[in-house]
């Protein structure tokens, strides 16, 4: 069983729709929780960071974490074609740089216009 | 500002051939790191770097040797290229204490035949 378990999709949505993306994980130690974003062909960035347990806002994106059911999830409020890409969760035990991320393998998301 | 910039993009090897992945950095990040993507298996990391002068290997470290040249740079070489070894490999950044917050370059597309 991997340590970071992610539905791979893809999940097609209409625009507007809010999207609801989610990880599973094993390791009780995980403090540190990542969304990344990755369009095809290009690098993955950083969209969205918390630790702990509870939820970050930024703009559409919600990021929550419930760490008694070792579960995240990142909302996507009034999507939109651009949203369309991979969505990775990422996460670590501690925030030194010795501390490994342990990605999920990804969701594939399209936004249909 | 470039971030993290990753040369070759593409590449074509055959089998047993020899190959250095550069990449270089302009934050003024301490930690480098190099991962590996494949379908099904998610992002997972090769070598990195704590800090100029240390390198560590990572999940997946066989067949691999990195270089820390100084805190820009940090190369990727494979010594006899095997067919397994047919990959996207991408050069991330952090700052040390940062949360694991990773910033990662375009990616390079190996291929191994």
């Amino acid at each position: 069983q991997k340590e970071v378990e992610q539905d791979p999709g893809p999940l097609s949505v209409p625009e507007g729709a809010i999207v609801s993306l989610n990880c599973t994980y094993s390791n009780s130690a995980f403090q540190y929780f990542m969304w990344y974003r990755q369009y095809s062909r290009k690098g993955p960035e950083l969209l969205m960071y918390t630790y702990s347990s509870g939820n970050k806002e930024d703009g559409r994106f919600t990021a929550q974490v419930d760490k008694s059911s070792k579960y995240i999830s990142l909302f996507i409020r009034d999507s939109q074609p651009s949203d369309s890409a991979t969505y990775l969760c990422a996460m670590s035990e501690g925030g030194g740089a010795t501390n490994k991320l342990i990605f999920g393998t990804g969701t594939l998301l399209a936004v249909q216009p | 500002n470039a971030g993290v910039t990753q040369t070759p993009k593409f590449q074509v090897l055959k089998t047993g051939q020899s190959m250095t992945l550069q990449c270089a950095q302009d934050m003024n990040h301490n930690s480098m790191y190099w991962y590996r993507q494949d379908p099904g298996m998610g992002l997972r990391l090769i070598y990195y770097s704590a800090s100029e002068g240390t390198t560590d290997k990572g999940e997946v470290p066989n067949g691999y040797n990195v270089s820390r040249l100084n805190k820009r740079e940090f190369s990727l070489r494979l010594e006899s290229a095997a067919p397994s070894q047919t990959s996207v490999y991408f050069c991330a950044t952090a700052e040390l204490g940062g949360g694991n917050t990773i910033y990662f370059g375009e990616g390079s597309w190996l291929t191994v035949v």
